[in-house]
């Protein structure tokens, strides 16, 4: 199983910050990478898959990149709502994996 | 709108089976293949497996092998999944997903369905 490590673990910054989070893979994937965002006591979102699309009706400070095996997500202005834990997850090879989640908080 | 709901919470005791169901609506249910992802308390997100709502046919993480079924009913629109010889660290909320992208690139996901498995 291609294995999924997120990093930080956990962040916090204040409102109108950019933010970054890295996600690396135990071998290439081939951007066959999606990011997902879960508030709490909620289910997942779609954010970006194919590591740099932006999914229909998501906000556009959300951003993708990367190649190989490290990818990152970006908020290029930190809002409120953005409250949430994000995951990385690679749909290159089954069974599909993700990381181990990004908390996010507000400062 | 695409719409999941799944069953409502369950308790179930150890060495006992759970089956969470999954509706779905607004779209066509056999186009689609749905996953069954899980997350137990304050972890992060397991993939369980997949099935094709069209042919039936699925494939499960060799974790789960020998004790989940995913099964569906077209006539109803509903996907299953059955867990069985539950265990204390099966205690989590199962997600059902629908895989808009194929190969699992494009998840929309259902509320969830929390299984907590206590004595």
């Amino acid at each position: 199983d291609i294995q999924m490590t997120q990093s930080p673990s956990s962040l916090s910054a204040s409102v109108g910050d950019r933010v970054t989070i890295t996600c690396r893979a135990s071998q290439g994937i081939s951007n066959s990478l999606t990011w997902y965002q879960q508030k709490p006591g909620k289910a997942p979102k779609l954010l970006l898959y194919a590591a740099s699309r932006l999914e229909s009706g998501v906000p556009s400070r959300f951003s993708g990149s990367g190649s190989g095996t490290d990818y990152t997500l970006t908020i290029s202005s930190l809002q409120p709502e953005d409250l949430a834990t994000y995951y990385c997850q690679q749909y290159y090879s089954t069974p599909p994996t993700f990381g181990q989640g990004t908390k996010l908080e507000i400062k | 709108q695409m719409q999941l709901v799944q069953s409502g919470a369950e308790v179930k005791k150890p060495g006992a089976s759970v089956k969470v169901s999954c509706k779905a609506s607004e779209y066509t249910f056999t186009s689609y293949y749905m996953h069954w992802v899980r997350q137990a308390p304050g972890q992060g997100l397991e993939w369980m497996g997949v099935i094709n709502p069209s042919g039936g046919s699925t494939s499960y993480a060799q974790k789960f092998q020998g004790r989940v079924t995913m099964t569906r009913d077209t006539s109803s629109s509903t996907v299953y999944m059955e867990l069985s010889s539950l265990r204390s660290d099966d205690t989590a909320v199962y997600y059902c997903a629908r895989d808009l992208g194929g190969s699992g690139s494009r998840l929309y996901w259902g509320q969830g369905t929390l299984v907590t498995v206590s004595s």
